[in-house]
C-alpha cells in the first residue's frame, strides 16, 4: 500500500517551458487535491476534485491545469512556467472532508 | 487573504522545554487538524478536533480546540528532537464541499539536544 506517489521529487524548468506532475492513490479515495507550498504561506489549494470526472479551481489556479484520468491518477500540468510558479508541490487524497494524505511532494524551480 | 493565523513562526527550543503553538481565526470552524511535516515529506495528520472546548492528549501533545471553535493550540511537554518539524493546522468550514479546508501558515520548530 504505498498511499500517494508522486513524480517526478525534482524539477528544474526555464521559464516558459511546460510539464506535469503526476500523482497516483491507492487508497480508494474520491477526493483529490493539488497544492503549492511557499515559505510563510501554508499550503495553498490549487485545484481539486471532489470524484472522479469532476475538477473545480481552489485558491491559486491561475497558470495550471488538471486532468482528473481515473479514480485513482490526478495530474498538475505547467503550460508556460513562470519563476512565480517555483514552489513545491504536494498532491493529497481523501474520503470527503476528513483527513488529506500527501504525497512526498515535487520540489520545483522555475529560472 | 489569510484565514488561519500561526504563532510563532518558527520556536527553536532545547530538549525538555516546554511550548504552546497557536492557531488563530475570525472564521467559525467546523472541525480543525494538527498535521507536522518532517523536511523532505508532505504533511501528516496528529490530530482532529470536533467539539468547541475539546482537549484531545497524544502522548506529549496536547491540543485544544477553543470554545467558539475560532481557534486553537497545541502544546508540547519536555520536547525532544523527534518533534522537530513543520506544525500546521487546517481548518475545515462548515459548508461541507470537499474543497474547504483552510491551512494555516505553520510554525517551524526545532529541538535542538
Amino acid at each position: 500500500n504505498a498511499g500517494v506517489t508522486q513524480t517526478p521529487k525534482f524539477q528544474v524548468l526555464k521559464t516558459g517551458q511546460s510539464m506535469t506532475l503526476q500523482c497516483a492513490q491507492d487508497m480508494n479515495h474520491n477526493s483529490m487535491y493539488w497544492y503549492r507550498q511557499d515559505p510563510g504561506m501554508g499550503l495553498r489549494l490549487i485545484y481539486y476534485s471532489a470524484s472522479e470526472g469532476t475538477t473545480d479551481k481552489g485558491e491559486v489556479p491561475n497558470g495550471y491545469n488538471v486532468s482528473r484520468l481515473n479514480k485513482r491518477e490526478f495530474s498538475l500540468r505547467l503550460e508556460s512556467a513562470a519563476p512565480s510558479q517555483t514552489s513545491v508541490y504536494f498532491c493529497a487524497s481523501s474520503v470527503g472532508l476528513t483527513r488529506r494524505y500527501f504525497g512526498p511532494g515535487t520540489r520545483l524551480t522555475v529560472l | 487573504t489569510q484565514l488561519l493565523e500561526q504563532s510563532p513562526q518558527f520556536l527553536s527550543i532545547q530538549e525538555g522545554e516546554n511550548l504552546t503553538v497557536y492557531c488563530n481565526s475570525s472564521s467559525v470552524f467546523s472541525s480543525l487538524q494538527w498535521y507536522r511535516q518532517e523536511p523532505g515529506e508532505g504533511p501528516v495528520l496528529l490530530v482532529t478536533v470536533v467539539t468547541g472546548g475539546e482537549v484531545k492528549k497524544l502522548k506529549r501533545l496536547t491540543f485544544q480546540f477553543g470554545d467558539a471553535r475560532k481557534d486553537s493550540s497545541l502544546h508540547i511537554t519536555a520536547a525532544q528532537p523527534g518533534d522537530t518539524g513543520l506544525y500546521l493546522c487546517a481548518g475545515a468550514l462548515a459548508t461541507g464541499t470537499a474543497s474547504k479546508l483552510t491551512f494555516g501558515t505553520g510554525t517551524r520548530l526545532q529541538v535542538t539536544l
